[in-house]
């Protein structure tokens, strides 16, 4: 069965530093997405992707974060400047399968990059 | 506004017993899918279960059924016969169908079966 995967499974930063994510989406979904749990608390979304660029991002998705789809497989989430309250889980997640009407809503998720900021 | 609302932030099931994970939502549109994602202690998200809106009939998968009343914008999930492996947090989410592919997510239902 397809799979969005995602790496590093786990990441140790200092605060301040520059972070990127790594997700490779479900290779025949068109919507890609970034979603932020932070320990223990609800899913939060952070931003979508369509069509190369981003069609919706919320109030958490400020100026120090930013994505990009480089090569047409891959999707990235790059922090460029951590802080302690950035550490959380990152999930990315994909939907949408091309001629496949009944996978346009279905969000399949990878299984998450923890992000510890020190 | 799009919301989900999950009012039970935790619910425990004896093993083999039937639990109900209560879940509402407030939409304006008429047409979207509803689903309930499983995230066991290794944190990955599963889809359990999608309902499609316009479907009056409920979505059913295996030991996993939901009771859906579009009217009271209501999509509870039904797991029968719990098992251990189910002990899960449980995350209700909608998703319009024509509007941007967004999905909304709930704060999710904290499962503890016990054995």
């Amino acid at each position: 069965e397809p799979e969005v995967t995602q790496t590093p499974s786990h990441q140790v930063t200092q605060m301040g530093q520059e972070v990127i994510l790594r997700c490779v989406p479900i290779s025949n979904h068109l919507y890609f997405y970034w979603y932020r749990q932070i320990l223990g608390q609800k899913v939060e979304f952070l931003v979508s992707f369509y069509n190369n660029e981003i069609s919706e991002k919320s109030e958490i998705f400020d100026d120090q974060f930013s994505v990009e789809r480089p090569d047409g497989s891959n999707f990235t989430l790059k922090i460029r400047s951590t802080k302690l309250e950035d550490s959380a889980m990152y999930f990315c997640a994909s939907s949408g399968g091309q001629g496949n009407p009944s996978g346009a809503n279905v969000l399949t998720f990878g299984a998450g990059s923890r992000l510890t900021v020190l | 506004a799009q919301t989900v609302t999950q009012s039970q932030p935790e619910m425990s099931v004896q093993e083999a017993e039937t639990v109900t994970l209560s879940c509402t939502y407030d939409t304006s549109e008429s047409d979207y899918y509803l689903f309930w994602y499983k995230q066991p202690p290794s944190r990955q998200m599963i889809l359990v279960i999608r309902q499609e809106a316009y479907k009056q009939q409920n979505a059913t998968e295996n030991r996993f059924s939901v009771n859906f009343q579009k009217a009271a914008k209501s999509f509870s999930l039904k797991i029968s016969d719990s098992q251990l492996g189910d002990a899960a947090m449980y995350f209700c989410a909608y998703s319009p169908r024509f509007v941007g592919n967004q999905f909304y997510f709930g704060t999710g239902t904290s499962l503890t079966v016990i054995p």
